[in-house]
């Protein structure tokens, strides 16, 4: 079956920009994590959802960013006022509930702030 | 911060076991040790976990030390498809708790 798609792929964006990214996750999975991963870094979670409430967003760098799954299905980060810091890949997972399922990720979506 | 210590790069021959050591000396009872891998340009994938058991599954085995404050993954006959960075995760067993990565071990398979 599909698994977690994300889009755009690659989005290049002037400082300053916002821009928003979207995470299809897989049919019927409840919870949605967006993690950030640097160059040469490991990803670090940014938000949590669990249908369509936000969870946990203590990951945030900051009131810039803003993440949202209205209807509990299709998610979208947003950023606003892109700064060079926030260049990275965005990675979105999704799992089922139960304790052990793992976390499924999308191939994340490139940011480049210039 | 990540509770795990990995080193950062290893080589392993094609066709040879890959064997990738992880220390996480200050795991609490109640924690497991989970293993993802990262293909470039993809996101991680899910390779095993376990408590205090070893543990094998279709793409690798997790042997867990005794004292459990270190694992070792093993992927039994590497291919160059296996090439990725190994990331090493404790965390408790409630589901969603997000996973806390470090840097990983980079495995260069090597024909």
């Amino acid at each position: 079956g599909a698994g977690v798609s994300q889009s755009p792929r690659y989005k290049v964006a002037k400082r300053g920009q916002d821009v928003a990214l979207r995470c299809d996750p897989i049919s019927g999975h409840v919870s949605l994590f967006w993690y950030q991963q640097a160059l040469g870094q490991g990803p670090e979670f940014l938000t949590y959802f669990q249908n369509e409430a936000q969870l946990d967003k203590s990951g945030l760098p900051s009131d810039r960013f803003f993440a949202e799954r209205p209807e509990g299905s299709v998610s979208t980060l947003k950023i606003q006022r892109t700064q060079q810091e926030d260049s990275a890949v965005y990675l979105c997972a999704s799992r089922t509930s139960g304790a052990h399922n793992e976390q499924f990720f999308g191939p994340g979506t490139r940011l480049t702030v210039l | 911060d990540a509770k795990t210590t990995q080193p950062p790069s290893m080589d392993c021959a094609e066709g040879r076991a890959a064997n990738l050591p992880c220390n996480h000396s200050t795991i609490s009872g109640n924690e497991y040790v989970y293993w993802y891998r990262q293909i470039h340009s993809q996101g991680p994938q899910y390779i095993i976990h376990g408590l205090k058991n070893n543990e094998t599954n279709e793409m690798a085995s997790l042997i867990i030390t005794e004292d459990r404050k270190s694992s070792t993954l093993i992927l039994p006959h590497a291919t160059l498809r296996d090439t990725a960075v190994y990331y090493c995760i404790v965390r408790v067993a409630t589901g969603n708790t997000p996973l806390v990565f470090g840097k990983g071990t980079r495995l260069s398979v090597i024909a």
